[in-house]
């Protein structure tokens, strides 16, 4: 069975930094690109960030780029996202998604950016 | 950036009636390779998005037939043969031909 688990959400300041992991396991981690997805409370669905399987490529919406940096380790089956100076709108639930079709989602971490 | 725009934003239906969803996208999703990566998602209340149907009109395993799609290049459209009550939720488009990749707006489903 395809698991995604999130973790690493919480309450920080403005200006702050977070690091996101995703734990992956019930498929081979490394053969699939993987994705970060993000939505604000009662909003839609963001998408902000691509990673390719072997890390060649990345990808990033234009509201994160030069703060936010996707990584991973395929080594640990790990999805990993730094978040740099953050700000009240950066404020989501952030989700990890697998591959082309978006086919599996974890259950999300909240992280809330707030003085 | 592609934009994906979504109609309607509401949809009120009563068990067993059909509905359609458009995605509307503002440059063809046709990739280079020949394929087209236009997806549709559910989410329910309270939980996180899942997959209904992928490249357009791929059923994804496990989802029921009433949820069939349609649509190329620009214009695409989700429907719903018979809605049944554990279909309310929103529903989102989602293109990954083209870096960033974008969700449409969502369309929620609602239950008479």
């Amino acid at each position: 069975e395809v698991q995604l688990v999130e973790s690493g959400g919480g309450l920080v300041k403005p200006g702050s930094s977070l690091k996101l992991s995703c734990v992956a396991s019930g498929f081979t981690f490394s053969s699939y690109g993987m994705h970060w997805i993000r939505q604000a409370p009662k909003k839609g669905l963001e998408w902000i960030a691509l990673i390719y399987y072997d890390s060649s490529n990345k990808y990033y919406a234009d509201s994160v780029k030069g703060r936010f940096t996707i990584s991973r380790d395929n080594s640990k089956n790990t999805l990993y996202l730094e978040m740099n100076s953050l700000r009240s709108e950066d404020t989501a639930m952030y989700y990890c998604a697998k591959g082309s079709r978006f086919a599996y989602w974890g259950q999300g971490t909240l992280v809330t950016v707030s003085s | 950036d592609v934009v994906l725009t979504q109609t309607p934003p509401t949809l009120s239906a009563t068990i067993g009636q059909s509905v359609s969803i458009s995605c509307r996208s503002s440059q063809s999703l046709l990739h280079s390779n020949g394929n087209t990566y236009l997806h549709w998602l559910l989410q329910r209340p309270g939980q996180s998005p899942q997959l209904l149907i992928y490249s357009v009109s791929r059923l994804e395993s496990g989802v029921p037939n009433r949820f069939s799609g349609s649509g190329s290049g620009t214009d695409f459209t989700l429907k719903i043969s018979g809605v049944e009550a554990e279909d309310l939720g929103v529903y989102y488009c989602v293109q990954g031909t083209h870096a960033p990749f974008t969700f449409g707006s969502g369309t929620k489903l609602e239950i008479k």
